[in-house]
């Protein structure tokens, strides 16, 4: 069954530091996601992307956070200045068209030091 | 904007008792309704959706949920419960968006499970 990757698994960053977390959706998807979810706290939404541009952002996506989607495969969340708060597990996800079910990956863990 | 919330942050249950995790949601429409378990070290697995018609959905690995509106739940049940079942509960939320949809998620639910 197709699934969500994600990599690294862990990421150990210092803080000021940026990062790259990166992201292969299902092929044949169209929709795009990104979630966190600090350590004990729910999971929360950040952005999403649809025909290569965000459709949709929450008050956490500020300047410091970009995606880009660089080639056909690849889904990519950048924080340009990694701040300790930014510690937490990142989740991919992406859906086919039409009102279907997301599919997560198993998650990014950013730990800002 | 929508909202859910777990009531219950753990619960703990014998290995073939029987399973409710609840669920309450808030939004002005009909809501798009979800069920995730997250294993440790997992990611978030669907278990079940609710978009619109039959009120009691079946899922994945024996859950099922109902969407009450009068009662703005949506209530996850197992009649018997697994060890492997031990997880991370999340309902979620989701309100319409052009060919999409951004679910909100309540803080979770954890499921112990007693031998």
């Amino acid at each position: 069954e197709p699934e969500v990757t994600q990599t690294p698994s862990h990421q150990v960053t210092q803080m000021g530091q940026e990062v790259i977390l990166r992201c292969v959706p299902i092929s044949n998807h169209l929709y795009f996601y990104w979630y966190r979810q600090i350590l004990g706290q729910k999971v929360e939404f950040l952005v999403s992307f649809y025909n290569n541009e965000i459709s949709e952002k929450s008050e956490i996506f500020d300047d410091q956070f970009s995606v880009e989607r660089p080639d056909g495969s690849n889904f990519t969340l950048k924080i340009r200045s990694t701040k300790l708060e930014d510690s937490a597990m990142y989740f991919c996800a992406s859906k086919g068209g039409g009102y279907y079910e997301q599919y997560f990956g198993p998650g990014t863990r950013l730990t800002v030091t | 904007a929508q909202s859910v919330t777990q009531p219950d942050i753990h619960i703990t249950v014998s290995e073939g008792a029987s399973l409710e995790l609840r669920c309450n949601y808030s939004y002005g429409a009909t809501p798009y309704l979800f069920w995730y378990v997250q294993s440790p070290g997992q990611g978030l697995q669907l278990l079940l959706k609710y978009f619109s018609g039959d009120t009691l959905v079946q899922g994945i690995k024996g859950f099922e949920a109902e969407f009450k509106r009068s009662q703005s739940s949506f209530n996850l049940r197992k009649p018997s419960v697994h060890w492997s079942d031990a997880a991370e509960y999340f309902c979620a939320v989701g309100a319409p968006l052009g060919g999409s949809y951004i679910p909100t998620f309540g803080r979770g639910t954890s499921l112990i499970v007693h031998p």
